[in-house]
């Protein structure tokens, strides 16, 4: 399976709900990133936390890393209906070189 | 404005028709990187390029070249299209590699019949 595995494949809240959306991996990473995807259209970068980092927020979103559990999850608060889109984390690992994405979370968020 | 273009955005071709994809930053980036992203997969690797004239294989490479003759410039080449390199694919840049976020091009859908 792919190195970073969000979870879950898809969530549907109402406007104003918090979004919780989790990602796993498997090996040792640099840092940990999360991407934001509207359909069809290319991925934007949202916030990025590094191996040493507990925690990191960016306005709305809040990103928690525990590398104990080789876990992530992102956090973003009072949802819009313009948040619905796909959401990827992505994991650098050791060498550096190379993103790996999951298969993303798709976020809809009901007006 | 700083941005990643890929040309064309739509494609459909025929199996064996060889195609390139361009991809071009205007970042001065050294980094770039190909995917592919199909459902269920989501975003796969290339090729991708450290620096220019350095490329290498990302995790799914087979039927694909690249170059990187160009600092701005990391055309995606399909010597012999075949249907399952129908896909989604995205060009995408970031100033070095490693810790570094990653701009994206608004991908080219492509289908090969």
């Amino acid at each position: 399976s792919q190195q970073g595995e969000e979870d879950p494949q898809a969530l549907s809240i109402q406007e104003g709900e918090n979004a919780t959306m989790n990602c796993s991996y498997k090996t040792s990473i640099n840092n940990l990133q999360w991407y934001r995807q509207n359909s069809g259209r290319g991925l934007v970068h949202l916030i990025l936390i590094r191996s040493n980092e507990r925690e990191k927020h960016s306005g709305r979103l809040r990103v928690t890393l525990d590398t104990s559990k080789k876990s992530s999850s992102l956090l973003i608060t009072a949802s819009r209906a313009a948040d619905t889109a796909s959401y990827f984390c992505a994991t650098e690992q050791d060498s550096g070189s190379r993103l790996t994405f999951g298969e993303g979370t798709q976020l809809t968020v009901n007006p | 404005e700083a941005q990643v273009t890929q040309n064309p955005r739509y494609l459909i071709t025929v199996t064996g028709k060889k195609l390139t994809v361009t991809c071009s930053q205007n970042m001065n980036h050294e980094y770039m990187s190909w995917y592919r992203q199909d459902p269920g997969l989501g975003l796969r690797q290339i090729y991708y390029s450290m620096n220019v004239e350095v490329t290498d294989k990302g995790d799914v490479p087979e039927g694909y070249k690249v170059s990187r003759k160009e600092k701005r410039n990391f055309p995606l080449i399909l010597e012999s299209p075949s249907p399952n390199q129908t896909s989604l694919y995205f060009c995408a840049s970031s100033r070095l590699a490693g810790t570094n976020e990653q701009f994206f091009g608004p991908g080219t859908r492509l289908t090969v019949l």
